[in-house]
């Protein structure tokens, strides 16, 4: 069975660090996109970027690009997303998902699966 | 970015009735070398991550019921559901993923009168 399992939630203050991170299992991981996707609360969803494990191709939303890092490590099969200094509005629960396996359309396509989110809270 | 503008954001519809949902994109999404339109629709319940319920705008995902179907080309699109049950309660987002930074529509919430 195909799982994305993501790390738990962070409380953090204004100006931390953060990575979280979302491991892959009972799929090859070098082989598919994984992205992250954005939900503030009461909101909705916003695409952030994709990440290619096998080679470390990323691409960003012009949105968050710069204001955050997409990363792999497939010795271990986990995708990361980090900031260096979080803001109260990074407030949000974040998604992983994987590109679809009935997809054959490269950087193209809709997510199948998805992880259980991981909630993180930024306040003082 | 290509924007996804859904409408309309709330619905109430009683059980057993059609639902539709809108899905408008800024510029087409439909790929004219494979003649696909690279457009799926989600669905999110409370507390849970969102599922994929349509993708290529009218493929139904393997095990969704045969109620939800999609439809539309270029830059408008449809998801219906026939005959709403009770579980169909939820949020339904249209995604683009033909430009390289795809983008979701806001959401429509889903409810029963």
């Amino acid at each position: 069975e195909v799982q994305l399992v993501q790390s738990g939630a962070e409380v953090k203050k204004p100006g931390e660090s953060l990575k979280i991170s979302c491991k892959g299992s009972g799929y090859s991981f070098t082989n598919y996109w994984i992205g992250w996707v954005r939900q503030m609360p009461g909101k909705g969803l916003e695409w952030m970027g994709v990440i290619y494990p096998g080679t470390s191709d990323t691409r960003y939303s012009p949105s968050f690009k710069g204001q955050v890092t997409i990363s792999a490590d497939k010795s271990i099969s986990t995708a990361y997303l980090q900031w260096s200094s979080l803001k109260a509005s990074d407030t949000a629960m974040y998604f992983c998902a994987r590109h679809s396996g009935s997809c054959s359309s490269g950087v193209s396509c809709w997510f199948d699966p998805w992880g259980q989110g991981t909630l993180v809270t930024v306040s003082s | 970015d290509i924007v996804m503008t859904q409408s309309p954001d709330s619905l109430a519809v009683s059980l057993g009735d059609r639902a539709t949902i809108n899905c408008k994109s800024s510029q087409s999404v439909l790929y004219s070398s494979s003649n696909k339109n690279y457009l799926a629709w989600y669905q999110q319940k409370p507390g849970q991550p969102p599922k994929v319920l349509i993708y290529w705008a009218s493929t139904r995902e393997s095990g969704v019921p045969d109620r939800f179907s999609g439809s539309g080309s270029g830059t408008d699109f449809t998801l219906t559901i026939t005959s709403l049950q009770a579980e169909d309660v939820a949020l339904y987002y249209c995604q683009q993923y033909y430009s390289p930074a795809n983008t979701f529509g806001q959401g429509t919430r889903l409810e029963i009168k």
